[in-house]
């Protein structure tokens, strides 16, 4: 079982582009949450989707917006890039409802807005 | 508006010591008590939790003490070893959410 796995590991945007990260959940689980983490700040929550829907959404803009696919993968789009949102990107998935049991992080997309 | 406040932000101890982490919290709907580990370029990985109708849980060399009237929880880590060196971040969930609330994290070192 491969875990969670995020992709691309680094990536540099410039302001004002716009950029795509990916998520793949570990095996069995159905619901991905997206976590923004600043420098020497922990997580923040972005939203989760489960069934293809967005069922929760932190205090994050607009420009944030994601996907689900039907096998559960899914991809967080941030447009307008500004120099704040360089962060570290987290997905974690767990079961829907049942985040008690456990929620599995990936390592993370490096993203750097220049 | 930060919901669970961490303390301390840095702590070093020597190998064989106890390390303490502190987290406390505001809002009475929190239910789930989760502390995080996370080594430097991966994602944070659960270490042990509690529910708040628990004062104390333990699972090997790490406990955590739970005390619900003084909304405070926090981490003790037995032995610290130098592998134990990490940032360590306690998180609460709602009741019926499935949103991790992070506190600012507590970045370890266990010198040898």
């Amino acid at each position: 079982d491969a875990g969670v796995t995020q992709s691309p590991t680094h990536l540099i945007k410039t302001r004002g582009q716009q950029v795509t990260l990916r998520c793949s959940p570990k095996s069995g689980h159905d619901t991905v949450s997206w976590y923004q983490q600043a420098l020497g700040q922990g997580p923040q929550f972005i939203f989760q989707y489960y069934e293809e829907e967005e069922r929760q959404r932190g205090n994050f803009p607009d420009r944030f917006s994601g996907h689900q696919f039907p096998n559960y993968s899914s991809e967080l789009n941030v447009n307008a890039l500004l120099l704040g949102d360089s962060a570290l990107y987290l997905c974690a998935s767990s079961l829907f409802m049942d985040i008690t049991i456990e929620a599995f992080f990936g390592q993370g997309t490096r993203l750097t807005v220049v | 508006q930060q919901q669970v406040k961490q303390s301390p932000q840095s702590l070093i101890v020597q190998k064989g010591g106890i390390s303490i982490i502190n987290c406390a919290y505001e809002n009475t709907a929190f239910d789930y008590f989760p502390w995080y580990q996370q080594f430097p370029g991966k994602g944070p990985a659960l270490l042990i939790a509690i529910r708040p109708d628990v004062s104390e849980k333990k699972e090997g060399r790490f406990t955590i003490s739970f005390n619900k009237s003084a909304k405070q929880f926090s981490l003790h880590i037995m032995d610290s070893q130098p592998g134990d060196s990490a940032t360590y971040f306690c998180a609460a969930v709602m009741g019926g959410s499935e949103k991790l609330v992070f506190g600012k994290g507590m970045k370890l070192t266990v010198n040898p």
